[in-house]
């Protein structure tokens, strides 16, 4: 079965600064792909940025970018010049394929994460 | 862009009642997710189905129940709701292009249920 470990439960981080929120995970699969998803307390869930098994480059969105090691089995997110809307929780989540042809998310704990004048 | 349409957004109900969630997904996508968060938690893959047909199941509840229709929305049937069922249900949308290659599922706002 496939895991997501998030090991920062809370995070702090100054307006304009830059943050990494953490992601371990652990599978067998040789393809799968990994995303973030940021939760506002509003409670939608926001797609924030992808990154495959098989890409050669760490995925940029923005200010979001995936620092993907992949022989640490690590995709931590990074947020650049942090602004007070980024304060939500930050999921990290791992597709896993089903027999059924589909795939499912397996999702970390979650980050929450403040930002602070 | 269209996004993921869910109602309603908030529904409370008795223990014991039955409750039915919508989801309506991006146009052109042929697979829908359910998804079930508990307060404090991280969301919970319950059914999906592709092309109108249940294609994989997690951990829903016998209680539950789910369908995708001609017009590809699907609708969550839930009954002899229980307190434990209080939770944030989402549904997500996606677009299936194969095993290799990148799918990504668009959550919906979720529909917050509150069972007294």
């Amino acid at each position: 079965a496939q895991k997501i470990t998030q090991t920062q439960p809370g995070m702090f981080v100054q307006e304009k600064e830059a943050v990494t929120l953490d992601c371990t995970y652990d599978t067998s699969d040789q393809s799968y792909g990994l995303f973030w998803y940021k939760q506002p307390s509003s409670g939608e869930m926001i797609f924030l940025i992808y990154q495959g098994s098989y890409d050669e480059q760490n995925a940029t969105e923005g200010r979001y970018s995936l620092n993907f090691q992949k022989a640490r089995k690590s995709a931590n997110l990074v947020i650049s010049a942090s602004q007070l809307g980024d304060s939500a929780m930050y999921f990290c989540a791992m597709r896993e394929s089903l027999t059924g042809g589909g795939n499912k998310l397996t999702f970390g704990t979650g980050t929450q994460l403040k930002v602070e004048l | 862009a269209a996004g993921v349409i869910q109602s309603p957004r908030h529904l409370i109900k008795e223990k014991r009642e039955t409750a039915t969630l919508k989801c309506y997904p991006i146009p052109r996508h042929d697979t829908v997710y359910w998804y079930q968060q508990g307060p404090g938690q991280d969301p919970q893959f319950l059914i999906s189905f592709y092309e109108k047909m249940q294609s994989d199941k997690g951990s829903i509840p016998d209680r539950f129940s789910a369908q995708q229709f001609s017009d590809y929305h699907s609708e969550l049937n839930m009954s002899s709701l229980e307190l434990g069922d209080s939770a944030l249900y989402f549904c997500a949308s996606s677009k299936r292009l194969g095993p290799l290659v990148r799918e990504t599922q668009y959550f919906g706002p979720g529909t917050r249920l509150l069972v007294l």
